[in-house]
């Protein structure tokens, strides 16, 4: 498809685990953003990245967080030493550029359960 | 801190009223909002955008509405229609690379 793919669409693992997320975006879109969001709450921004700069870190909780992008396509997110705090859908979007004004097309997300 | 604010968790309207989905902030250098719909265990789509330098724009049954003096924005659909039924997201930015969301209204639209 020419969506976002995001993969796997649900992750159950136990706590102390890490685990890896993975995003596609859509072809030729130079901007990629990671987003969280927790039962009942809003998406939180975790990571920026657009072509070459350096990445918005900003959001990442914690530095049991952290997230690559290679050759500008397709990212993951890592997340270490899991808690069961890092339980939430965890979304990924992209867009043509990065900007304000450029719509963000997102993915379906990961669920991501820890016990 | 949230600088966006759904303070409206859900909403229900009859088909054919008016939707009226509201949003504040608390920035005043945010410059850009958007609006996104959400179905369940999909991902958020795009809906509708303005730039601070208006203060309305229309496409089609959505009108998004922004009053700067109150850091307020609403979001209208009007006619509403049983397929509008899905979780509201504002969202604004200020420096064209992070992005702020509210926490989503839920919209429920009676047949």
């Amino acid at each position: 498809g020419a969506g976002v793919s995001q993969s796997p669409s649900n992750k159950v693992t136990e706590k102390g685990k890490d685990v890896e997320l993975r995003c596609d975006p859509i072809s030729g879109h130079t901007a990629l953003y990671w987003y969280r969001q927790s039962l009942g709450q809003g998406l939180e921004f975790l990571i920026y990245f657009q072509g070459n700069s350096a990445p918005d870190k900003s959001g990442l909780p914690s530095d049991r967080f952290s997230a690559e992008r290679t050759g500008g396509s397709v990212s993951t997110l890592t997340i270490q030493r899991t808690q069961q705090e890092d339980s939430a859908v965890y979304l990924c979007a992209s867009s043509l550029e990065g900007g304000g004004n450029q719509p963000q097309h997102f993915g379906d997300g990961t669920r991501l359960s820890i016990l | 801190d949230q600088q966006v604010k759904q303070n409206s968790p859900s909403l229900s309207v009859q088909e054919g009223r008016i939707s009226i989905l509201n949003c504040d902030y608390t920035n005043s250098m945010f410059d850009y909002f958007l609006w996104y719909k959400k179905y369940p265990a999909e991902g958020p789509t795009f809906l509708i955008s303005i730039s601070s330098i208006k203060d309305k724009n229309e496409d089609g049954r959505f009108t998004v509405f922004l009053n700067k003096s109150a850091k307020h924005l609403s979001l209208h659909i009007v006619p509403s229609q049983p397929g509008d039924s899905a979780v509201y997201f504002c969202a604004a930015s200020a420096n064209f690379n992070k992005f702020y969301f509210g926490s989503g209204t839920k919209l429920n639209v009676k047949p």
